[in-house]
């Protein structure tokens, strides 16, 4: 079936890096772009930046720019999302999420929680 | 950028209907007709329910559907079940410099 599957959850420091990925099964994975979309505990849906799967052509969201980095490697079928100089307002749940239209996410990741704690 | 406005929370009893409401700008929700609407379970990742303003994935119930008129945006459920008891989001595209996709603040939904 169509999936998304995303690494496990990962606990870093202030002023790391952390870098998730988002393995892709069930569909030709560079048919269609992935987005990364994070949520802060209790709060709501946050959009970070897309991917196109086919060319590599990325679209960050401006207050991440300069932080985040996404990337794919067609030969698993697996999306990556980095995020560096990580700070406490990092700490979210990030979801990958295939992009079935431009702004649509039809199928979504099981989430990967990150805490940046000191 | 600001997000979409959606009221915290909204309420109703089984079989009955509920409109949640999404207001935007002319350069998101009202500029276009990219409104999709997603449902979270507790602990669980977003689900699509509606994209393009109205239009439903496979395997979405026809009890919810969506619409728009000027800067706002709804979601329909009618016949409410307890099921229906989750989060709900709105996202629109957006022509903001800063961002492509901008998503509601979530409402909150309650079946008593």
């Amino acid at each position: 079936q169509v999936q998304l599957v995303q690494s496990g959850a990962e606990v870093k420091k202030p002023g790391a890096s952390v870098k998730v990925s988002c393995k892709a099964s069930g569909y030709t994975f560079t048919s269609y772009g992935i987005s990364w979309v994070r949520q802060a505990p209790g709060q709501g849906l946050e959009w970070m930046g897309w991917i196109s799967a086919y060319n590599g052509n990325t679209n960050y969201a401006q207050k991440l720019q300069g932080r985040v980095t996404m990337t794919t490697d067609t030969s698993t079928s697996t999306a990556y999302m980095e995020l560096r100089s990580l700070r406490s307002d990092d700490t979210a749940v990030y979801y990958c999420a295939r992009c079935m239209t431009t702004d649509a996410f039809d199928i979504w990741g099981q989430g990967t929680m990150v805490t940046v704690s000191s | 950028q600001s997000a979409l406005t959606q009221p915290a929370s909204v309420s109703g009893s089984p079989g009955q209907s509920i409109t949640i409401s999404c207001t935007g700008t002319s350069s998101d929700v009202g500029g276009y007709n990219y409104v999709s609407w997603y449902q979270q379970h507790p602990g669980k990742a977003p689900k699509l329910m509606i994209y393009d303003v109205s239009n439903r994935p496979s395997g979405v119930s026809n009890r919810f559907s969506g619409s728009k008129s000027g800067n706002t945006a709804s979601l329909t459920i009618s016949g409410l079940q307890a099921e229906d008891e989750a989060d709900y989001y709105c996202s629109s595209y957006t022509s903001s410099s800063t961002l492509h996709v901008v998503f509601g603040g979530g409402t909150k939904l309650t079946v008593l």
